[in-house]
């Protein structure tokens, strides 16, 4: 079965620093992964989706993510934070003909001015 | 382009009262339709999905149902609510046929609250 583990449940950064969320994920092939942000009283957007190829995937609002097999990692990073990324991100490992989604735990960010 | 709905976005229900949470999604047809929980402070525990007009595939027991009377629409109820129903319910869809590649698009949610 499919697992995800998203070891942080909360983060603090200041707005203008670098962030890195992390994602482990458990499947024995390679899997569909994607990655949610959900603002506060939201639905959750797709922020970026990794299927296949190039390993290092660019999304919406300057996100990019890595999927790192050898880790089983598929962190999502942002150069320089806003103080609109504060929100709640979750990282999601699909495979084959899955009928869901797993989802990770979720990691509450808060950006400091 | 494709668009959901979901209504209401707020309620608040005394234990034991009925529930109905409604999820409409427009421009797109045969859509798989999902509702998911968000308890506080919890990640996402899928409830219901449905292939089609009257299927529905139950992931967890528990005190709600799900129909899905049309093609777009799918309805999550309680004959009686608990007080362990609180939580923010997500609607959600992807295009026809399981991938693990399916994107969900997901509505804004509906907050309960059961008091």
């Amino acid at each position: 079965a499919q697992s995800v583990t998203q070891p942080d449940i909360h983060i603090t950064v200041s707005e203008g620093a670098s962030l890195e969320l992390r994602c482990n994920y458990s499947y024995g092939a390679t899997p569909y992964l994607f990655w949610y942000v959900q603002s506060p009283g939201q639905g959750l957007q797709l922020l970026l989706k990794y299927f296949s190829g190039d390993t290092l995937v660019q999304g919406i609002k300057g996100f990019e993510a890595e999927f790192k097999r050898s880790q089983s990692s598929f962190n999502l990073r942002k150069p320089s934070v806003h103080w609109s990324d504060a929100a709640e991100y979750f990282c999601a490992v699909g495979s084959g003909s899955a009928r869901q989604l797993t989802f990770g735990s979720g990691t509450q960010l808060t950006v400091l001015p | 382009s494709q668009t959901i709905h979901q209504w209401p976005a707020t309620l608040v229900q005394p234990v034991g009262s009925p529930l109905s949470l409604e999820c409409t999604v427009e421009g797109t047809s045969n859509p798989n339709l999902y509702w998911y929980r968000q308890a506080a402070g919890r990640g996402l525990q899928l409830l219901f999905y449905s292939v089609g007009i009257g299927q529905i595939s139950s992931e967890v027991p528990q005190n709600l149902s799900a129909s899905r009377p049309q093609d777009r629409q799918f309805i999550l109820s309680s004959k009686k609510l608990l007080l362990s129903d609180s939580g923010f319910y997500l609607c959600a869809w992807t295009s026809r046929g399981f991938s693990g590649a399916n994107v969900l698009t997901f509505g804004a949610g509906s907050r309960l609250t059961v008091l």
